[in-house]
């Protein structure tokens, strides 16, 4: 079982359509979610951070967290062609005491038609 | 204020040769990690270094290797380069440590012939 699940897609949306974006983790004690956004040949950049269950809201953006069904999403409101890119899932995971990573997801692709 | 940047862009090697790769964190974040991102898969862990010491290892050869310097940028090394080590390696910088939201730089493009 992978660490972090996404279904890599394409997912195909309709401009002003909601885009909903599912994520699972392996890993229990898992205590901090992100989302990435990752254009074709670029890093990632900081979408969402959630720390703790419920929902966190940023403008189009909606984060969800379930810890105890280990299940994160991202909801993408009126959505736009320049919001087509890959999605990345990412889990934080205390390595020691003093050290942490980040272990991703394989991404999803989303297409926003017009 | 600038973000995290990495030198060089772009980078083409042959195999059994070293490179050299350079990141410096946003201005006031003292920790660094290192990514691997191949071609449809999701950033890999390598290294994570706070206040110059290696704090975190993930599952790399030991022709990986890093540094942090007293400035926090940091280098990462690696040896005698196979063609699988074609990627892009990312450099990430987050205030301090465990859980802290790491941010990306733009990425160096290491291309192994």
């Amino acid at each position: 079982q992978k660490e972090v699940e996404q279904n890599s897609g394409p997912l195909s949306v309709p401009e002003g359509a909601i885009a909903s974006l599912n994520c699972t983790y392996s890993d229990r004690g898992s205590q901090s979610f992100f989302w990435y956004r990752q254009y074709s040949g670029k890093s990632p950049e900081l979408i969402m951070s959630i720390y703790s269950n419920g929902d966190k809201e940023d403008g189009r953006f909606t984060a969800q967290l379930n810890k105890a069904s280990q299940y994160v999403s991202l909801l993408i409101r009126d959505s736009q062609p320049s919001d087509s890119a890959t999605y990345l899932c990412a889990v934080t995971g205390v390595i020691t005491g003093t050290a942490s990573k980040l272990t991703f997801g394989t991404g999803t692709r989303l297409q926003v038609t017009l | 204020d600038a973000g995290v940047t990495q030198s060089p862009t772009h980078l083409i090697k042959t195999r059994g040769q070293q490179v050299t790769l350079r990141c410096s964190p946003i201005s006031g974040h003292k920790s660094v990690s290192w990514y691997q991102q191949v071609l449809g898969q999701g950033p890999q862990f390598i290294f994570q270094y706070y206040e110059k010491e290696e704090r975190g290892r993930g599952n790399f050869p030991d022709r990986f290797s890093a540094r942090q310097f007293p400035n926090y940028s940091s280098e990462l090394n690696v040896n005698a380069l196979l063609l699988g080590d074609s990627a892009l390696y990312l450099c990430a910088s987050s205030l301090v440590l465990a859980l802290d939201t790491q941010y990306f730089g733009p990425g160096t493009r290491l291309t192994v012939l």
